[in-house]
């Protein structure tokens, strides 16, 4: 699986939208960018995936590059609960495949 | 979303007792499933795949004879550290798939692990 480089920390303002980006220039064709969060202590939340195109659910969109080497993971309305380690990760779909963790985004959503 | 859930959440144990671990899919059948270990402020490390009757797949460095995984059905996986020490203390965390062509991991709560 493709490796992704994501920036250690971000900060967001309460309401204003969160974007998180991650690299992944080595990315194949059949590869999926796959995000979760990880609230602390708690396991890791599945929030979204995609292959090329523009991704939304009630949780966040994912924007991904036309030539697929980056992402950008969107909370449109931050709120203090988002504060979180948000994990871009890009594997292959097929059957049941295991997920490599990088180090995330420490995100946190101030007041 | 699946749901996953992981019992105890949390357990203090001596040194030289062995822990069980429960990881269940509620609501979808999984034949795979996958045991991550994490460490205070580090990210999660995967363990070992977890297969539905047959033996579980170890990761370099994990020692087999002391981390026993079994999943005897399409919705329980079980881990269990034997001989439990204190660097053996962490968060254990499950996940499971259920297994389609655009499979999607969905992770338990995980189980917090202080041996004594």
């Amino acid at each position: 699986d493709a490796k992704t480089t994501q920036p250690p920390s971000m900060d967001c303002a309460e309401g204003r939208a969160a974007n998180l980006p991650c690299n992944h220039s080595t990315i194949s064709g059949n590869e999926y960018v796959y995000w979760y969060r990880q609230i602390h202590s708690q396991g890791p939340q599945y929030i979204i995936h995609g292959l090329k195109n523009n991704e939304t659910n009630e949780m966040a969109s994912l924007i991904i590059t036309e030539d697929r080497k980056s992402s950008t993971l969107i909370l449109p309305h931050a709120t203090l609960r988002d504060t979180a380690v948000y994990y871009c990760i890009v594997r292959t779909p097929q059957g049941a495949q295991k997920l490599v963790f990088g180090q995330g985004t420490r995100l946190t959503i101030n007041p | 979303g699946a749901v996953v859930s992981q019992h105890p959440s949390r357990v203090i144990c001596k040194s030289g007792t062995s822990v069980k671990i429960e990881c269940r899919s509620l609501d979808f059948q999984a034949t795979t499933m996958f045991w991550y270990r994490q460490f205070p402020k580090q990210s999660l490390m995967l363990m070992a795949t977890s297969n539905e009757g047959s033996k579980a797949t170890y990761e370099q460095g994990v020692e087999k004879d002391k981390f026993l995984i079994n999943h005897a059905s399409l919705t329980l996986s079980t881990l269990t550290v034997t001989s439990a020490h204190p660097e053996d203390s962490s968060f254990y965390i499950c996940s499971a798939g259920q297994g389609y062509v655009t499979d999607t991991q969905y992770f338990g709560p995980g189980t917090r692990l202080t041996v004594l």
